[in-house]
């Protein structure tokens, strides 16, 4: 079954305890993305790639790290979580940029 | 920056009418929209898209409507149905931004019996 998944589906952990989120897809897809989902501000592009090794800065890249050393995965790293990162993220793929998006089920993440 | 915006944060159906959600963008240079649903717990999900050189587009059940001298956006439901309940976001793409989509904040839609 064509997919895009992430684990953990739900995380709760404390201020400045570095954490990966993994993303994965399993259609051959040149482009990932991630999103922040918060009330009221819809999604917000985090970081992307076009393809292995081109990633680049969506609008709310702070605080973000991601890395693309194969094509089916692209997880995304909080260093130093801190609660402002309290959100829900979704991850996303895409045959080619700018085409229709495959979304992952969200990871629901709480930093206290 | 610019971005897109919805004109009604929610929207009440009966069903089997037809429902229209409309989407502001304020950027000329956008090339490319979409159109998505996210039910509650999950991911958004593809409807339809729309290319800047187009002002309509069919899908089943779905028509999305271009009008660029306004920078207006809609997608059009007919006949709506329980299971069209969800939030739907609009999202567009600059055209000098391969990577980079915008998405709109949503529209609820409730479908009622």
């Amino acid at each position: 079954e064509a997919q895009v998944t992430q684990n953990p589906r739900y995380l709760i952990t404390v201020t400045g305890k570095k954490l990966t989120v993994t993303c994965s897809q399993n259609m051959n897809h040149e482009y990932m993305s991630w999103y922040r989902q918060d009330p009221g501000l819809g999604l917000r592009q985090i970081y992307y790639s076009m393809n292995v090794e081109v990633t680049d800065k969506g609008d709310v890249p702070e605080g973000y790290k991601v890395s693309r050393k194969e094509k089916r995965n692209f997880p995304l790293i909080l260093e130093s979580p801190s609660p402002n990162q309290t959100s829900l993220y979704f991850c996303a793929s895409s045959l080619l940029a700018g085409g229709e998006q495959y979304f992952g089920p969200g990871t629901r993440l709480t930093v206290t | 920056g610019e971005s897109v915006g919805l004109h009604l944060p929610t929207l009440s159906v009966q069903e089997g009418d037809n429902s229209i959600i409309n989407c502001a963008y304020s950027n000329s240079a956008s090339d490319y929209f979409i159109w998505y649903k996210q039910e509650s717990g999950k991911g958004p999900q593809f409807i339809i898209d729309i290319r800047s050189n187009m002002d309509k587009r069919q899908g089943q059940r779905v028509t999305v409507l271009l009008n660029k001298t306004v920078k207006h956006l809609s997608l059009q439901i007919a006949a709506t149905q329980p299971g069209d309940s969800a939030v739907y976001f609009c999202a567009e793409k600059w055209t000098d931004s391969w990577g980079k989509l915008q998405f709109g904040a949503g529209t609820q839609v409730v479908v009622t019996p």
